[in-house]
């Protein structure tokens, strides 16, 4: 089955930086790549998502790019600010349709003032 | 718009007591659903999803069980809990022809 690892499992930035969350997955046929950002004690929410028929996606500070070759894919955070702080998932999905998504194990990502 | 409601919010079990949470989701017709665990400070993992009424696929063997007696209604039970099923259970759903995954509230369960 599929297999997505992420990195880092901690990221401490300075307020105003950048923050670069990097996922691999393993299995080829996977097509289907959203990140969740889950606050404490509260559900995960989609924040940003792409299709393998793309290689980048953004929507304001952030940004999504994948590299189908390599098969990894990373969230790019610019302009951190300290209501960013949260965990982030990455996930894969083979099936479109049925979408059983694969998880990393997240990153806990905290904005320095 | 869609909704999905799940509970209890918190629950505290004793070990071997019998369990069942509730998923309800309004607004949508036909939804694939899924229950995750999340232990403390870990990732998401997937232990049951249906793509229909009476569907279940399970992900991982465990003492739990998920059913859907209804097209927007997804439960997960236990006969007997261990201490290990202690998490967060969170309840999801996609549209028949997938997208984005919204995920419930949430059940905090302590297993004592």
């Amino acid at each position: 089955g599929e297999n997505v690892e992420q990195h880092p499992s901690t990221l401490s930035v300075q307020e105003g930086d950048s923050a670069v969350i990097k996922c691999t997955y393993s299995d080829s046929a996977s097509n289907y790549f959203p990140w969740y950002k889950q606050e404490l004690g509260k559900r995960p929410q989609l924040i940003i998502d792409i299709r393998s028929n793309v290689g980048e996606k953004k929507d304001q500070r952030i940004a999504v790019t994948l590299n189908k070759t390599a098969k990894h894919f990373s969230l790019h955070i610019t302009e951190t600010q300290p209501e960013d702080s949260a965990v982030y998932f990455c996930a894969a999905s083979i099936d479109f349709g049925n979408e059983k998504l694969t998880f990393g194990t997240g990153t806990g990502l905290t904005i320095i003032p | 718009s869609q909704t999905i409601h799940q509970w209890p919010a918190t629950l505290v079990q004793p070990v071997g007591s019998p369990l069942s949470l509730e998923c309800t989701v309004e607004g949508t017709s036909n939804p694939n659903l899924y229950w995750y665990r999340q232990a403390a400070g870990r990732g998401l993992q997937l232990l049951f999803y249906s793509v229909g009424i009476g569907q279940i696929s399970s992900e991982v063997p465990q003492n739990l069980s998920a059913s859907r007696p209804q097209d927007r209604q997804f439960i997960l039970s236990s006969k007997k809990l261990l201490l290990s099923d202690s998490g967060f259970y969170l309840c999801a759903w996609t549209g028949t022809h997938g997208g984005e995954q919204f995920f419930g509230p949430g059940t905090r369960l302590t297993v004592l």
